[in-house]
């Protein structure tokens, strides 16, 4: 059973491009979280959904960062434009929203991203 | 503000050692917490804990909560050099969320 799907695995891009990470959950799970790790600050939530609905985006750092979840099995991260600081690992993780007590998440590969 | 503290943050010990590793925390409506391990790619699951004093165990691996004292333990008897790996403490918070609060982690490293 293939896990959580994430492309690209590594991207490099210079500033000021717009970058698209995508996400294809487990299947028959319904609630897809993104996440970014830095060394500085560690695992960050940066938003999440729960049958393909935006529910909190308070994690999202600014108005160049948005995503969207057109089906049950497709999300992208979209970061227009870059900054070098936005150099992470981007992962996706999703969920079968049992209840809140004993929901698991399920982590992609996760994407390298590199601001030039 | 949520708040995750886990300790130490890097551990460098001998095959065979046996680790505890910390977390404690601060969340408004503590639902469960759990623990990931991460190696050089994505954090895999551990355990999830919910009720207190309660051990789980898997293996060589084991972890207990105090909700009373706000914390919980993760401990690694006869470590190999498998266990190698960054581990990170989760608690979940608030009411109905689904969302999950991460601690910086604690890098260990096991020698031969």
């Amino acid at each position: 059973d293939a896990g959580v799907i994430q492309s690209p695995r590594h991207e490099v891009t210079e500033m000021g491009q717009e970058v698209t990470l995508r996400c294809k959950p487990i299947s028959g799970h319904n609630s897809l979280f993104w996440y970014r790790q830095t060394m500085m600050r560690g695992l960050e939530l940066l938003i999440y959904f729960n049958n393909n609905v935006p529910i909190d985006d308070s994690g999202m750092p600014e108005d160049r960062f948005s995503a969207k979840m057109p089906n049950a099995s497709f999300s992208t991260l979209k970061i227009q434009p870059s900054e070098p600081r936005d150099s992470a690992v981007y992962f996706c993780a999703s969920s079968l929203r049992t209840s809140p007590s004993t929901d698991t998440q399920y982590f992609g590969p996760g994407t390298r991203l590199t601001v030039l | 503000e949520d708040k995750v503290v886990q300790s130490p943050l890097s551990l460098v010990v001998h095959e065979g050692d046996t680790v505890t590793l910390n977390c404690s925390y601060e969340v408004t409506n503590f639902r469960s917490l759990l623990w990931y391990k991460q190696e050089k790619k994505a954090p895999t699951f551990l355990f999830m804990l919910t009720s207190s004093g309660i051990e789980k165990k898997s293996g060589r691996l084991s972890s207990i909560l105090d909700k009373k004292e706000l914390f919980s333990i993760l401990n690694i008897t006869a470590t190999q050099t498998g266990d190698s790996a960054i581990y990170l403490c989760a608690p979940r918070s608030g009411a109905g969320s689904y969302q999950l609060t991460f601690g910086k982690g604690t890098k260990l490293s096991v020698i031969p």
